[in-house]
């Protein structure tokens, strides 16, 4: 079975800082790596997917990741942080081509300061 | 466009109460959907998953089982509620192949 794990629990940055969330995944096969995004008081939001082609995937807020598949990771990364990106993010993983269940990390807590 | 509803958005039960949550998908046919637990500092945990009507899996033992009586229904239960049942639910559906996930709004749960 997949697995996920983010090291970071907790990464506090100031304003206009760089951002990198580190993400490592546990599978032999093919797999499809996602990051959400969590607003306090907010649903899981989408930032980027990644199912094949380009390992550099954009998404959504500047937000960008990078699949590197000798390493089994999916870092996140944003050059430039705001104060609005404070939230909780989760790196996740299925089995590409099934009807599978979607396992998460768990989670980054990012606080950003002004 | 396809939507996910979830509800309640909070509920806070005694000990040893049944509980019953509900989830709907509109929008869509033949949905996989998903039952999650979000606690602070464990992520979300997979508790169970259908990709069809009356087929469930089931993650991880526990007190709580799910049902799938509609297409496009996904109800979570329990008999007799713990403590250890207290926690943020959400439930969430993606299509067969798995490439994107929609989650509903959540449920606070709060045994008492």
């Amino acid at each position: 079975a997949q697995s996920v794990s983010q090291h970071n629990h907790h990464v506090i940055l100031s304003e206009a800082a760089s951002l990198e969330l580190g993400c490592n995944y546990s599978y032999g096969g093919t797999v499809n790596l996602f990051w959400y995004v969590q607003y306090p008081g907010q649903h899981l939001q989408l930032l980027l997917k990644y199912f094949s082609g380009d390992p550099l995937v954009k998404g959504i807020k500047g937000f960008e990741a990078e699949f590197i598949k000798s390493k089994f990771s999916f870092n996140l990364r944003k050059p430039s942080v705001q104060w609005s990106d404070t939230a909780e993010y989760f790196c996740a993983v299925n089995v590409a081509g099934t009807a599978s269940k979607l396992t998460f990390g768990t989670g980054t807590r990012l606080q950003v300061t002004l | 466009s396809q939507t996910i509803h979830q509800w309640p958005a909070t509920l806070v039960q005694p000990v040893g109460s049944p509980l019953s949550l509900e989830c709907t998908v509109e929008g869509t046919s033949n949905p996989n959907l998903y039952w999650y637990r979000q606690a602070a500092g464990r992520g979300l945990q997979l508790l169970f998953y259908s990709v069809g009507i009356g087929q469930i899996s089931s993650e991880v033992p526990q007190n709580l089982s799910a049902s799938r009586p509609q297409d496009r229904q996904f109800i979570l239960s329990s008999k007799k509620l713990l403590l250890s049942d207290s926690g943020f639910y959400l439930c969430a559906w993606s299509e067969f192949a798995g490439t994107g996930y929609t989650f509903g709004s959540g449920t606070r749960l709060t045994v008492v």
